[in-house]
């Protein structure tokens, strides 16, 4: 089965620094979607992005920015400039054709004013 | 409502006793999850259904667990003899029949207390 590792437990940053959550997946599926997902203190998860396996190609919305490798099965996130209003836990996700979606053990992010 | 429905949003319960969790997914979904996410912790998959497929119960922890789904409608997450552990948010999630977008709108869970 699929498997997504999220090294980092908790990062604390001061407000405007840039910040990146390491995302590692395992797959023996040519064919997977990544996910991020955001669960702010309030609990609801919030998605905010999806990439396919055949899609290398980095994506930045915003501060946000999505760095995908799948030379080294890597798919980081990247906050620049960070916000209070950032702080939540974030959820990696990898999901393969016909397969359910696991999720990665989320990295809790505190950004302090 | 337009987005997933869970009930009850909250419960406390005895060690011992069974309780039903239920999850409304949005409608025309097909594929519909059930996660567990302890306190502080990550989520954790229980069971999905898609369609008329056989669930993937591969994340059930025991046969304490178990989940029904009538169609492509309501789903039941059953847990028999709660214990203390058992004790977290239960979410529910579903995702529509394109599963190329991949996305899961997921709802706003049930928080289970085991005294």
């Amino acid at each position: 089965a699929q498997k997504v590792t999220q090294a980092q437990t908790e990062i604390s940053v001061v407000e405007k620094e840039d910040v990146t959550l390491d995302c590692v997946y395992e797959t023996r599926d040519t064919t997977y979607y990544l996910f991020w997902y955001k669960q702010p203190p309030s609990g609801e998860l919030v998605f905010l992005i999806r990439r396919n396996s055949f899609d290398e190609q980095n994506e930045i919305s915003g501060r946000y920015s999505w760095n995908f490798q799948k030379s080294t099965s890597s798919f980081n996130f990247t906050i620049t400039a960070s916000q209070v209003v950032d702080s939540a836990v974030y959820f990696c996700a990898l999901s393969e054709i016909n397969n359910d979606m696991r999720f990665g053990a989320g990295t809790r992010l505190t950004v302090k004013p | 409502g337009a987005g997933v429905s869970q009930s009850p949003s909250n419960k406390v319960t005895e060690k011992g006793k069974d309780v039903e969790l239920r999850c409304d997914p949005i409608s025309g979904h097909t594929a519909l999850y059930w996660y567990r996410q302890r306190l502080g912790q990550g989520l954790e998959f229980l069971i999905y259904f898609q369609g008329n497929s056989a669930p993937d119960k591969s994340g059930l922890p025991s046969d304490r667990f178990s989940a029904e789904r009538t169609g492509e409608s309501v789903s039941t997450l059953t847990i028999q003899r709660t214990q203390q552990e058992d004790s977290a948010v239960y979410l529910c999630a579903s995702s529509p029949p394109d599963r190329i977008t991949g996305e899961l709108f997921f709802g706003e869970g049930s928080r289970l207390t085991v005294l």
